[in-house]
């Protein structure tokens, strides 16, 4: 059964860094998502995208915040200037779209800003 | 997307059915439910959906009562690793566009042996 992927699995780095977070959707989905979760708290929408350009972001997606889908099979997430507050789990998903999309979810990247 | 209301928590015997409620009051008529699962910290997993009729799969249950204000989730028979977090969602279903997942704090099921 294909699944959505994401690399790495775990990452840690210095505030004021940029992190790229790496995500391959399932093959023929069509409409890609990212959504972190804080530790202890609720998964949170951050932008969806589809056709290359985003369709819907939430304020927390600042101008830190960029995706892009590079070739046909990877999408990631770039933090540009990362702060103690962006640690997190960051998950990806992606679905075909239509009336009933369902998106499904990658088992995450646990960011960890120190 | 309409709010949804869900109990914190609830315990499961091992081998018997978890039925899990889902208040959806304010619910519109092109609006589905979806049940997500996560267990510890991982991904969110898909379970299943409905907009009006009952819905079976492999995973569980779905019974959306005939006002669609409410819904259960049924697991029928409840294992250890069926213990996660499990979310009910509302959200607009509109063919061709994006639709983000707005997540609460869901029911922590706890299945005992």
């Amino acid at each position: 059964e294909p699944e959505v992927t994401q690399t790495p699995s775990h990452q840690v780095t210095q505030m004021g860094q940029e992190v790229i977070l790496r995500c391959v959707p399932i093959s023929n989905h069509l409409y890609f998502y990212w959504y972190r979760q804080i530790l202890g708290q609720k998964v949170e929408f951050l932008v969806s995208f589809y056709n290359n350009e985003i369709s819907e972001k939430s304020e927390i997606f600042d101008d830190q915040f960029s995706v892009e889908r590079p070739d046909g099979s990877n999408f990631t997430l770039k933090i540009r200037s990362t702060k103690l507050e962006d640690s997190a789990m960051y998950f990806c998903a992606s679905s075909r779209g239509g009336v009933q999309e369902t998106q499904y979810f990658g088992p995450g990247t646990r960011l960890l800003v120190l | 997307d309409a709010k949804t209301t869900q109990p914190p928590s609830m315990d499961c015997a091992e081998g018997r059915a978890a039925n899990l409620p889902c208040n959806h009051s304010t619910i519109s008529g092109n609006e589905y439910v979806y049940w997500y699962r996560q267990i510890h910290s991982q991904g969110p997993q898909y379970i299943i959906h409905g907009l009006k009729n009952n819905e079976t799969n492999e995973m569980a249950s779905l019974i959306i009562t005939e006002d669609r204000k409410s819904s259960t989730l049924i697991l029928p028979h409840a294992t250890l690793r069926d213990t996660a977090v499990y979310y009910c969602i509302v959200r607009v279903a509109s063919g061709g566009s994006n639709y983000k997942l707005t997540f609460g704090k869901g029911t922590l099921l706890t299945v005992n042996p």
